[in-house]
């Protein structure tokens, strides 16, 4: 089975704090994902990666970096962590262009609470 | 811009009835559609995929239907159980690279014992 995980579940951060989140996932796969998902809402694209040390922005990567220094390991990163960063987030990988591999999986999420 | 939207926020099926929840799309260049699954606190979890050259594909208790003609899909669920309560999601993808995929924003589907 495909295996994401994330580090952490559950983080409660103070304003202005810098934040990592750590995905690691277990299968090779080319391409890693970071969404966060608010209610009413949906999934939005944060961030995504094709490969090691290359990424690309999503559709609300404001307020975010991420880094990919190796190919099962993406980590996202709130600079200076806002309260309109409250949010559940989640990693997510696929393979590359094999023709039967565009099914993305997900990781559990990590819920962070900024105060 | 492009957009995938589900016609219905809830849906309350009777334990062992059939479900159907629908989803309509408006990129008549996606070619890969995807539902998933998604319980209360967890990430999603994959149910089951189509291909644009498909109209219909099964999998265990769940089918899903394309119609590129109307730009719909949707997913049923045969003989329903508590645990298929949960959130519903289906997402598309276009044809070209390694494009994002697009997501809908969810239907909560009940199961009512």
């Amino acid at each position: 089975d495909v295996k994401v995980t994330q580090s952490s579940r559950y983080l409660v951060k103070r304003t202005g704090e810098k934040v990592f989140l750590e995905c690691v996932q277990d299968m090779d796969h080319e391409n890693m994902f970071w969404y966060r998902q608010d209610p009413g809402l949906g999934l939005r694209l944060i961030y995504f990666s094709y490969d090691v040390k290359m990424k690309e922005k999503g559709d609300i990567p404001e307020g975010y970096s991420v880094s990919r220094e190796k190919k099962e390991r993406f980590s996202l990163i709130l600079e200076s962590a806002s309260t309109n960063q409250t949010s559940m987030y989640l990693c997510a990988s696929s393979f590359g262009t094999r023709p039967s591999g565009n099914t993305i999986y997900f990781g559990e999420g990590s819920w962070l609470t900024v105060v | 811009g492009e957009s995938v939207g589900l016609h219905l926020p809830t849906l309350s099926v009777q334990e062992g009835d059939n479900s159907i929840i629908n989803c309509a799309y408006s990129n008549s260049a996606s070619d890969y559609f995807i539902w998933y699954k998604q319980e209360s606190g967890k990430g999603p979890q994959f149910i089951i995929d189509i291909r644009s050259n498909m109209d219909k594909r099964q999998g265990q208790r769940v089918t899903v239907l394309l119609n590129k003609t109307v730009k719909h899909l949707s997913l049923q669920i045969a003989a329903t159980q508590p645990g298929d309560s949960a959130v519903y999601f289906c997402a598309e993808k276009g044809r070209f690279g390694n494009e994002k995929l697009t997501f809908g924003t969810g239907t909560r589907l009940t199961i009512i014992p």
